[in-house]
């Protein structure tokens, strides 16, 4: 248990639907962060979240969108998405500190298996 | 951003150490270094981070040479449980900025009985 929860764990869609992601994380973290992990593939940063501010989009086609309503909750909305999209969707969550220096531990949820047929 | 390479993966039985090298040539002075573990259908966790020389915890070993271009990820006495990949990354916190973690494709242990 990390702290940092997503919901559902498997989620079968149709390329036509419209379904959402959640993660929720109980560590009073800052920061938040989407990451997709194809088979065979390194993990792939998608979007991050700072104080509820979108900080990051790694070029993320916009049939993905976030939507972070306050620092614990984190939100990845699907519409159309293709068979390649069939990933593992995994959220972390940092205490992100200002200046340069140490790297912060990122806390991972379980991920939520999705399948786009 | 420093690239890291690991190998691909790694076998090994229980009760041997397993030690994993990441080559990290263009690791800048500021950069850390920091090693994740992941479970199939689990995120990543927190294993270990180090700057230099040598760090350990609860769970492994980090190794780091003095001019820093590669680390050593030590595991003593692996169990099957230690069947995981590993990744190694490289980076630091920006000022202004937040920490952006690259992870490359990992190393692959299997630990056999």
């Amino acid at each position: 248990e990390t702290g940092v929860t997503q919901t559902p764990r498997h989620l079968v869609m149709g390329m036509t639907n419209k379904k959402s992601l959640k993660c929720e994380q109980h560590l009073g973290h800052n920061a938040m962060y989407w990451y997709k992990q194809s088979a065979k593939k390194p993990l792939e940063l998608m979007f991050v979240y700072n104080f509820k501010e979108q900080t990051e989009n790694n070029s993320v086609p916009s049939r993905f969108s976030p939507e972070c309503p306050n620092s614990s909750h984190l939100f990845l909305h699907l519409h159309t998405l293709q068979p390649e999209d069939s990933a593992l969707y995994l959220c972390a969550s940092s205490q992100d500190r200002p200046g340069a220096g140490v790297p912060e531990t990122q806390y991972f949820g379980p991920g939520t298996r999705l399948l786009v047929l | 951003l420093a690239k890291t390479t690991q190998p691909i993966s790694m076998d090994s039985y229980e009760g041997q150490e397993v030690n994993i090298t990441c080559s990290h040539n263009n690791i800048a002075t500021n950069d850390y270094i920091t090693w994740y573990q992941q479970f199939p259908s689990q995120g990543p966790r927190f294993i270990i981070q180090g700057y230099k020389t040598k760090v350990t915890n609860e769970v492994a070993s980090l190794f780091i040479p003095a001019d820093r271009k590669s680390s050593t990820l030590s595991l003593p006495r692996v169990s099957l449980s230690d069947t995981a990949v590993y990744y190694c990354l490289v980076g630091a916190r920006r000022a202004g900025g937040s920490y952006i973690p690259t992870f490359g494709r990992g190393t692959s242990l299997i630990v056999h009985p």
